[in-house]
């Protein structure tokens, strides 16, 4: 059974770089598939945020690429966001997923949220 | 950018009824990249509906998605209580960003 995990900072103030990373278990990343992060503001709807191949090819939301690094670590069997110059409009439960496409996910983390205030 | 509108926003039916969702795209949804997740509150989110019309493992046959080009959707057979939640389509075509649509909440009556 895969299972995927987010950890990080719950808090981050404005202007820094938020970074979370997401452990998976159950598969090994280097096997196959995309591995995503998404985003959710409290209640609010879903925001694609970015995705990265198991062979670190990476693909970016247009309105965050200039602030977003998707990477990944097969030694650890995880990956990571970083998200740069961080206003409050950042906050939100940010999950990671297991894509079977670049923005189609059949595996989620239960999600971690992240508040940006000073 | 594919922008997706689904309506209604809210949904009241009872236990036993059929629900019928939609969402419409600004332009066309290449190869049918459209799938439907299922919400429920505290919870991540979980795939439906992929490739317009196709279940997921497990998913139970009482969800069945339809559509192409533009129009889509989402059809709930015989609502169960644990059925009641929110629901978001979302296109994964070949360019990002991968959008969602705002999301119908489905409630019961």
């Amino acid at each position: 059974q895969v299972q995927l995990q987010e950890s990080g900072p719950g808090l981050v103030k404005p202007s820094e770089t938020l970074s979370l990373t997401c452990a998976v278990s159950g598969y090994s990343i280097s096997s196959g598939y995309y591995w995503g992060w998404i985003r959710q503001p409290p209640g609010k709807g879903l925001e694609w945020i970015g995705s990265i191949y198991h062979s670190g090819s990476t693909y970016y939301n247009p309105s965050l690429k200039s602030r977003v690094t998707i990477s990944v670590d097969t030694s650890k069997n995880q990956f990571s966001l970083k998200l740069s110059s961080v206003t409050a409009a950042d906050t939100a439960v940010y999950y990671c997923a297991r894509g079977v496409a670049v923005g189609l996910f059949d595996y989620w983390g239960q999600g971690t949220l992240v508040t940006v205030s000073s | 950018e594919i922008v997706l509108t689904q309506s209604p926003g809210t949904l009241s039916l009872s236990p036993g009824e059929r629900a019928t969702l939609s969402c419409r795209a600004s332009q066309s949804v290449s190869s049918s990249y459209l799938a439907w997740y299922q919400q429920k509150p505290g919870q991540a989110p979980r795939l439906l509906i992929y490739g317009a019309s196709s279940r997921a493992t497990g998913i139970p046959d009482r969800f069945s998605g339809s559509g192409s080009g533009t129009d889509f959707t989402l059809t709930i057979s015989r609502l169960e209580p644990e059925d009641f939640a929110v629901y978001y389509c979302q296109q994964y075509g070949s360019s990002p960003p991968h959008t969602f649509g705002q999301g119908t909440k489905l409630e019961i009556k």
